[in-house]
């Protein structure tokens, strides 16, 4: 089973700034990573798949970087609809497996 | 628009089985595939598996083989997802998503199903 590692658990920035997510997996996935916003009570959304390309009506203030064993996900400016928790997600085999999360919470 | 739509909260005991229905509309069911995630309480998200909705063909996670069973009904576009002998660690909400094929990021989630295993 490939093992997705998120850093930091935790991220708090102001409103305006910049966050950096990262995500490593325990071995190579190429570009088969996908990054998710999950709200309190909602499902996850989809945000970016294929490592870098944004999902349908997703704002060009999220983008993401990276590929074989790690990844970056950017936030240029943060909205306070932006404060959530973010997954990646591997999906280079059948048994695609999560990270555990990191939490963006207001500064 | 495309959604997936799923059926209501559920409250078992231990040793119980549940199905969960999972709805889609707005799209060509049998083009694409579902795949199940589960999220306990405050925790993060676990996949448990996926089918295709156009052959029925199965994958499952290690941990949940022999425990869960994934069909679709494509007369109704309808999806759903068996589990039997719950256990209180089965407590979760349950997403259903598409995916297109088993190894593929999922664009669209249902609502999610609260399974609450308790004695």
């Amino acid at each position: 089973e490939i093992v997705m590692t998120q850093s930091p658990a935790t991220l708090s920035v102001s409103p305006g700034e910049r966050a950096t997510l990262s995500c490593r997996a325990s071995q190579s996935v190429s570009s088969n990573l996908a990054w998710y916003q999950q709200k309190p009570g909602q499902a996850p959304r989809l945000l970016i798949y294929g490592a870098s390309t944004r999902a349908t009506g997703i704002p060009a203030r999220f983008s993401g970087s990276g590929s074989g064993t790690e990844f970056t996900l950017t936030i240029s400016s943060l909205q306070s609809e932006d404060f959530a928790v973010y997954y990646c997600q591997q999906y280079n085999n059948w048994r695609t497996t999560f990270g555990q999360g990191t939490k963006v919470e207001i500064k | 628009q495309v959604q997936l739509v799923q059926s209501g909260a559920e409250v078992k005991k231990p040793g119980a089985s549940v199905k969960v229905s999972c709805k889609a509309s707005g799209y060509t069911f049998t083009s694409y595939g579902i795949s199940w995630v589960r999220q306990a309480p405050g925790q993060g998200l676990e996949w448990m598996g996926w089918i295709s909705a156009y052959n029925g063909n199965t994958n499952y996670a290690q941990k949940l083989q022999g425990r869960v069973t994934m069909t679709t009904d494509t007369s109704t576009s309808t999806a759903y997802m068996e589990l039997r002998s719950l256990r209180s660690d089965d407590t979760a909400v349950y997403y259903c998503a598409r995916a297109p094929v088993v190894n593929d990021a999922f664009d669209i989630w249902g609502q999610g199903t609260m399974v609450t295993v308790s004695s």
